[in-house]
């Protein structure tokens, strides 16, 4: 009964390059929501997304940032042109539905910009 | 908007001694409230979870919470802490219709023999 499976577990990108992470639910989970933990800081949240549809990106930056979650397949969070500030651990947690779920979370993804 | 308090950023306990850990929420509704610990390097493993009914709840690890709505809070507590309960713990709440959850700053928690 596998987690929520995250990859690559450790990323580093140059300035300027693209970050590609990805997450697998928990099987028969349909809900994804993106995390991301600054260094000494909580978590905060990203986005939110069910297959084929984001729900809410309310915590996305405005530009370089994209999440999607296909109708097959993990979901993605892509950084296009990674800037140093975008070091961080990405959590991907998902859950059977809807808020009255537990979120499980995944082991995380660290970004490391240089 | 919901937020969350954790007052404490770092305690520091004897093994063996009594743990609470102190998170303060704000929030309108009823929320739901969880404790996650987080091993360094490693994801957050949910310890328990307060959603409605019994306003004490028992988690895993020997772990419990108390919700008490007049105080707006749901500090966690153990016993008896064990050298393997270092880590770093985190409050947080999430509401029905909102799923995002919003956490606090954390509490890293040393444990001294």
């Amino acid at each position: 009964n596998a987690g929520v499976m995250q990859n690559p577990r450790h990323l580093v990108r140059r300035r300027g390059q693209e970050a590609r992470l990805r997450c697998s639910p928990m099987k028969g989970h349909s809900h994804v929501y993106w995390y991301r933990q600054l260094p000494e800081e909580g978590l905060k949240f990203m986005v939110y997304l069910q297959k084929e549809n984001i729900i809410d990106e309310s915590g996305m930056p405005k530009e370089r940032f994209s999440a999607e979650f296909p109708k097959e397949g993990p979901s993605i969070l892509r950084i296009q042109q990674v800037v140093r500030g975008d070091s961080a651990a990405y959590f991907c947690a998902s859950s059977v539905s809807n808020s009255q779920e537990t979120q499980y979370f995944g082991p995380g993804t660290r970004l490391l910009v240089l | 908007a919901q937020s969350v308090t954790q007052p404490d950023i770092h305690i520091t306990v004897s093994e063996g001694a009594s743990l609470e850990l102190r998170c303060n929420y704000s929030y309108g509704a009823t929320p739901y409230l969880f404790w996650y610990v987080q091993s360094p390097g490693q994801g957050l493993q949910l310890l328990l979870k307060y959603f409605s009914g019994d306003t004490l709840v028992q988690g895993i690890k020997g772990f419990e919470a108390e919700f008490k709505r007049s105080q707006s809070s749901f500090n966690l507590r153990k016993p008896s802490v064990h050298w393997s309960d270092a880590a770093e713990y985190f409050c947080a709440v999430g509401n029905f219709g909102n799923e995002k959850l919003t956490f606090g700053t954390g509490t890293r928690l040393t444990i001294i023999p």
